[in-house]
């Protein structure tokens, strides 16, 4: 049972230009939303959080929106740049599980 | 501060072996979690430890156990490896709070022969 999709495996964006992530998700219960980035040959790396009580979150150049009532999660990066590819996943966690569930991770190239 | 440390990188064992994977926590992180990361997959939940006792558990076979020690050190064991068992084992502490973020370690690459 999938509770979380990243649909879109693989996305490529002109430096400079906004990157948009999606995540969808199925359970009501999640109530903490984070994005992960991953570099090849190293652990994911935290980018940014959004509880359930807020629809944005901002910090830099990365902003989180929510929208729970379609229960879909999107990450923008603006600006984009080539230091920013590398595979981000959308985690949201559920305090009555007390556990994170992962998406399968959408591999972003930002081209020079 | 020291960031979560896995040991060792990289691993080569041969089926029907069994593995023990380390993990040394963020100073101060009570809560240690291990994920199991296959191409295609994403990262799959096996355990987290808090305070030494399982606090959760994956869908995983029995195969695979951990422990955490008094120190918040654990530590994942695989008995009767399998071939499917060749994986990138991650490994992730967070303060134990409701809303902590896991902060990961670079991972354990397992390659089963």
């Amino acid at each position: 049972d999938q509770q979380v999709k990243q649909n879109s495996p693989s996305l490529s964006v002109q430096e400079g230009r906004i990157s948009i992530l999606n995540c969808d998700y199925t359970n009501s219960m999640f109530d903490y939303f984070l994005w992960y980035k991953k570099y090849p040959a190293e652990g994911p790396t935290f980018l940014i959080s959004i509880s359930s009580i807020k629809d944005k979150n901002e910090d830099g150049r990365f902003t989180v929106f929510l929208n729970k009532s379609a229960k879909h999660l999107s990450l923008h990066i603006v600006p984009s740049q080539p230091g920013d590819s590398a595979v981000y996943f959308c985690a949201p966690y559920t305090n009555t599980g007390n556990q994170f569930y992962f998406g399968t991770g959408t591999s972003l190239t930002v081209i020079p | 501060k020291a960031g979560v440390t896995q040991t060792p990188r990289y691993l080569i064992k041969t089926r029907g072996q069994q593995v023990t994977l380390s993990c040394s926590p963020i100073s101060g992180h009570r809560s240690v979690s291990w994920y199991q990361q296959t191409p295609g997959q994403g990262l799959q939940f096996l355990f987290e430890y808090f305070s030494e006792t399982q606090r959760n558990k994956g869908n995983f076979p029995g195969r695979f156990s951990g422990r955490q020690f008094s120190n918040s050190r654990s530590e994942m064991n695989v008995s009767t490896l399998e071939l499917g068992d060749s994986a990138l084992y991650l490994c992730a502490s967070r303060t134990g709070g409701a809303q902590s973020p896991l902060h990961f370690g670079n991972g354990t690459r397992l390659t089963v022969t």
